[in-house]
């Protein structure tokens, strides 16, 4: 079955100690991104990556790094998470950017105290 | 900078009851625009893509239409399943500029 799969679903942490969220995708998807989703300001994307090795800034990078290692893997690393970045989080693939439509994860909420 | 606006924020229907939702766009060349619907707790689902003015799509109860600033996506007959959050969202010709998604339209659809 196609999916994109994100980890953990839910997660708690302390201000200050570092998380990475998973996400793979087994489409061969050459796109993907992560998004974060709040009350009254929609998703908003904060890294995406063309292919293998090439990640680039969304609107609200501040706070997270990515890497891409390998086409089918995204993580999304917060090295100092804090309680502003208590959100929904949801990774995406598509075939390529732009014009193709995007399959997304079932969402990692994430709370920071 | 590009935008999107959805209309309106929440809409309450009764079962039956066919309707229109809005979004309306600002974009720097238009590559392409999505409607997606999340259900409470998921991920958003593809739905459409729209590429040009004039363009239509249609999917059991749903059919979306674009025009140069706006789409709408027509709802006809709805039933209390339909009920979700409808998200439109654009990407622009210019580079790889993000999807840029608009704020939703929240539908509740009453047996």
């Amino acid at each position: 079955e196609a999916q994109v799969t994100q980890n953990p679903r839910y997660l708690i942490t302390v201000t200050g100690k570092k998380l990475t969220v998973t996400c793979s995708q087994n489409m061969n998807h050459e796109y993907m991104s992560w998004y974060r989703q709040d009350p009254g300001l929609g998703l908003r994307q904060i890294y995406y990556s063309m292919n293998v090795e090439v990640t680039d800034k969304g609107d609200v990078p501040e706070g997270y790094k990515v890497s891409r290692k390998e086409k089918r893997n995204f993580p999304l690393i917060l090295e100092s998470p804090s309680p502003n970045q208590t959100s929904l989080y949801f990774c995406a693939s598509s075939f390529r950017t732009g014009n193709t439509e995007a399959f997304f994860g079932q969402g990692t909420r994430l709370t920071v105290v | 900078e590009d935008q999107v606006t959805q209309s309106p924020e929440a809409l309450r229907l009764q079962e039956g009851e066919s309707s229109s939702l809005n979004c309306s766009y600002t974009v720097s060349g238009l590559r392409g625009l999505f409607w997606y619907r999340q259900d409470p707790g998921k991920g958003p689902e593809f739905l459409f893509t729209l590429y040009s003015a004039g363009e239509e799509k249609e999917k059991e109860r749903l059919k979306a239409t674009l025009t140069k600033k706006e789409s709408f996506l027509h709802i006809t007959a709805p039933k209390p399943e339909d009920s979700a959050t409808y998200l439109c969202a654009v990407h622009a010709a210019t580079g790889n500029t993000p999807l840029v998604f608009g704020k939703g339209t929240r539908l509740s659809v009453i047996a």
